[in-house]
């Protein structure tokens, strides 16, 4: 089963509007990551948020991460046409001992209307 | 940094063949992760290599293999190919030892079983 799962599966939205999205997760985790993938093309890592940091910027993206939800979001300012891609969090269980086993959920289809 | 490598990008096999996949991380990264991507269940972790051992394992049968090299290249088999195999297969590579890092995938292979 996914670890993260994200919601909605499915956002539309104008350009110049902006994009949130959330992920939920289970298990306490060292970080949580975001990817993006622009059709069925390889994953690009946008942002990792420690499990001790509250929020995140990076240019035009704001992470959230609430550790006792166990939630975080995802937030695009000024939305463009070529945000348009899925969107992916990821979790590193702290139960993975250090090692790689980072567990994605199954994304937001961002759709970003020119 | 050259990024990671995944040949072949497309392939086509018949039920019941085999197929070999390959993947060069980045030169340094010594942990390689692969990942089954498929539009009705997202991106389901397979297993990990670190220093030519598997180190992490997904819920995958055993048709599933993975082998690491020296040199860190890794390579994913499935036998007997069934028409559910049909997917995206990523792999990523990530430095070792250290919690909080990313993962920098290639950019897929895409097989298809018919």
């Amino acid at each position: 089963s996914q670890q993260g799962e994200e919601d909605p599966q499915a956002l539309s939205i104008q350009e110049g509007e902006n994009a949130t999205m959330n992920c939920s997760y289970k298990t306490s985790i060292n970080n949580l990551q975001w990817y993006r993938q622009n059709s069925g093309r390889g994953l690009v890592h946008l942002i990792l948020i420690r499990s001790n940091e509250r929020e995140k910027h990076s240019g035009r993206l704001r992470v959230t991460l609430d550790t006792s939800k166990k939630s975080s979001s995802l937030l695009i300012t000024a939305s463009r046409a070529a945000d348009t891609a899925s969107y992916f969090c990821a979790t590193d269980p702290t139960s993975s001992g250090g090692y790689q086993k980072v567990t994605f959920g199954i994304g937001t289809k961002l759709q970003v209307i020119p | 940094k050259a990024g990671v490598t995944q040949t072949p990008r497309y392939l086509i096999k018949t039920r019941g063949q085999q197929v070999t996949l390959s993947c060069s991380p980045i030169s340094g990264h010594r942990s390689v992760s692969w990942y089954q991507q498929t539009p009705g269940q997202g991106l389901q972790f397979l297993f990990e290599y670190f220093s030519e051992t598997q180190r992490n394992k997904g819920n995958f049968p055993g048709r599933f293999s993975g082998r690491q090299f020296s040199n860190s290249r890794s390579e994913m088999n499935v036998s007997t190919l069934e028409l559910g195999d049909s997917a995206l297969y990523l792999c990523a590579s990530s430095e070792p030892y250290q919690v909080h890092t990313e993962a920098f995938f290639g950019q897929g292979t895409r097989l298809t079983v018919v």
